[in-house]
Parts: structure tokens; sequence; C-alpha cells
């Protein structure tokens, strides 16, 4: 089967640095995405990592290692707005599953 | 240019009942796949059609079955309803074409909050 590990919660100020780490059990990997969704919202894509290292857009990055099955979401210069949950979700079984994480809610205080 | 739209976005039922619901994916996506959230969890992946066939499936009874249409838009359908099937029903499309329709991009409409009574 699949599973998936991150934090449930985490908490910052605007401006600061925050770190989501997210850990990973599948056969057949093929890649880590990151989705945002507000409360009562739909998921919004944020990342996908296919393969090791450091992907970045704009405040966020996200960061894999394959062989340590370990990935994280970096969100840089906080703001308000970035309170949502935060979920990752493994692509494996080569291609024909898609399992999310259990997510973690950030909240940003003031 | 509209993005993924699901109706209705919300819905009571009692148990045993049957529901459909329907999404409408972005335009110029060929992949539809539908998603189950309980409330503080993450979404649960139920199915994803392209070209009018179930490709992939999850670890779902065979209550929940699917259909796909000519212009892409999707239905979802629960049959026997339970009161564990109370939930937000997520759709979700892509542009896979033959790829995984999991690798690419997934955008996901506003979805359908289901209450089973």
């Amino acid at each position: 089967g699949q599973s998936l590990e991150q934090p449930s919660e985490v908490t910052a100020v605007e401006g600061a640095i925050v770190q989501i780490n997210c850990t990973y059990q599948t056969s057949g990997f093929y890649g880590l995405s990151w989705y945002q969704q507000h409360d009562g919202g739909a998921p919004t894509f944020l990342s996908y990592n296919a393969l090791d290292g450091l992907e970045e857009t704009g405040r966020f990055s996200s960061f894999l290692s394959r062989s340590d099955s370990y990935g994280y979401l970096l969100l840089q210069e906080l703001q308000m707005k970035d309170s949502a949950s935060y979920f990752c979700a493994v692509c494996g079984n080569y291609g024909q599953n898609f399992v999310f994480g259990p997510g973690t809610r950030l909240s940003v205080l003031p | 240019d509209a993005g993924v739209t699901q109706s209705p976005t919300h819905l009571i039922k009692t148990r045993g009942q049957q529901v459909t619901l329907r999404c409408s994916p972005k335009s110029g996506h060929d992949t539809v796949s539908w998603y189950q959230q309980a409330l503080g969890q993450g979404p649960q992946f139920i199915f994803q059609y392209y070209e009018e066939e179930e490709r992939q499936r999850g670890n779902f009874p065979d209550r929940f079955s699917g259909h796909q249409f000519p212009n892409y838009s999707s239905e979802l359908n629960v049959n026997a309803l339970l009161l564990g099937d109370s939930a937000l029903y997520l759709c979700a499309s892509s542009l896979a074409g033959t790829s995984s329709g999991f690798t690419d991009t997934q955008y996901f409409g506003p979805g359908t909050r289901l209450t089973v009574l």
C-alpha cells in the first residue's frame, strides 16, 4: 500500500520561513505533489517533483529525495493569506494511483 | 476561461438512496478524477476517467460508479448511500492524454458537499 506522513499543525509569524515535511511509502513511485487548500475551498496545485532536488516557484519551494522517500515544502516571507492546509500527495504504483497525505494546517500569526 | 465546475454545491440524502454528482472539466482538459474528502482529512482518490473509460480506480466499493461523456464532462454515482458517505466530493481535471493523469497539474473544482441522514 501507500502511506504518507506530515505534521498535523504548524504555526509561524508573518515574514517568517516555514518548512512542512512529508515522508512517504509507496511502490512504483512517480512523483510528489503539493496542494494548498483554504477552509471551504478547493485544493490548488503548488508544485510537483519527479526528480531529486529543489524546485522553486516564487515564495514557495519544494524538495524531493527519492532515496529517503522524503520531501518538503518551504514557504518564505509568510503572509496571512498563506494560512491554509497543505497536502503532500504521491503518485505511485507506476502512475496508477494518487494518494494524499493527512494534511498540515498552517497558521500564520501577525 | 472557465475552470472546473461541479453541481450541485450541496446535497442532502437519506440512507439507501442514490445520488449523481456532475463535473465539467477545465476547457481543453481530457481527464477527470474524482476524490472523496471527509472533514479534516486529505482527499481520497475514487477513480479517473479518460476517453470515456475508467482508467484507474482507488479503494472504493462498486457502489461508486462513474461515467465520462464525449465532451469530457463526468458523473459520479453512488448507490445505497451510507452515513459514512457524507463528505465533500471533489472533481479534478487534467490534460493527460496517454500519461497517468496524475503527473500533470490537476485543477480541482469547488466540490459537492453530500450529507447523508
